[in-house]
């Protein structure tokens, strides 16, 4: 089984700012790691995932992400912060062993991303 | 061309009642699934589904069964609704199962017991 974990339920930064989200994962097996953003009264929308391969991964919108096996860990950055980024922000876990279904895709209880103006 | 579209958008009904929320891909995907939302943004996976089997969360109650007419479709039907039962619903598609295949989400059902 896998889990994910993100620190912070809130997050608020300066438009302009640099965006850190953090995302620590813990799998027995190599995890295939996503981020997802839900804008409000929407579904979520991909942006961007990590499964095997070169561990920067960069996703729409600027954010990008870094897998760090020995932290087991997956942030999200991005380098300043736009008013449009103000969503909830999932991060979430598979594996190639995870099968199909109920327990395939752990999702983490989600940050808030505030942005200041 | 809206990729994954459910509908309704809302749905305030009382306990007690049966309710179904449906859901469509265009995107020609083998794999829908439904997702429960609560109040704290907590998603949990309720079912997942293909041409080929049904896989059911252990913890969701037998009162929500999911139809599926063709492989473009996943209707949720929801028996005797309690109040418990507020919360968002999300209707996904993949191309295969959730392993390294990004969701492609709707965007939900809010669903409103009184």
């Amino acid at each position: 089984a896998q889990s994910v974990t993100q620190l912070g339920s809130h997050v608020s930064v300066s438009e302009g700012a640099l965006v850190l989200l953090r995302c620590n994962y813990s799998s027995s097996v190599p995890p295939y790691l996503f981020w997802y953003v839900q804008y409000p009264n929407q579904g979520l929308q991909l942006l961007l995932k990590y499964t095997t391969g070169a561990t920067l991964v960069k996703g729409i919108n600027g954010f990008e992400a870094e897998f760090k096996k020995s932290e087991t860990s997956f942030h999200l950055t991005k380098p300043s912060a736009h008013m449009s980024d103000a969503a909830e922000y999932f991060c979430a876990v598979s594996t190639m062993y995870s099968g199909g279904g109920a327990d395939g895709l752990t999702f983490g209880k989600g940050t808030h991303l505030i942005i200041q103006p | 061309d809206t990729a994954v579209s459910q509908t309704p958008k809302y749905l305030v009904t009382q306990m007690g009642n049966d309710k179904s929320i449906k859901c469509e891909q265009n995107l020609g995907h083998d794999t829908m699934y439904w997702y429960k939302q609560d109040s704290k943004k907590f998603l949990k996976i309720m079912f997942s589904y293909n041409n080929k089997e049904l896989i059911i969360n252990e913890t969701v109650p037998n009162r929500f069964s999911p139809k599926s007419p063709d492989k473009a479709h996943l209707n949720l039907h929801i028996n005797s609704l309690e109040l418990g039962d507020s919360a968002v619903y999300f209707c996904a598609s993949s191309q295969g199962h959730q392993t390294n295949s990004p969701l492609h989400f709707g965007n939900g059902t809010r669903l409103t017991v009184t």
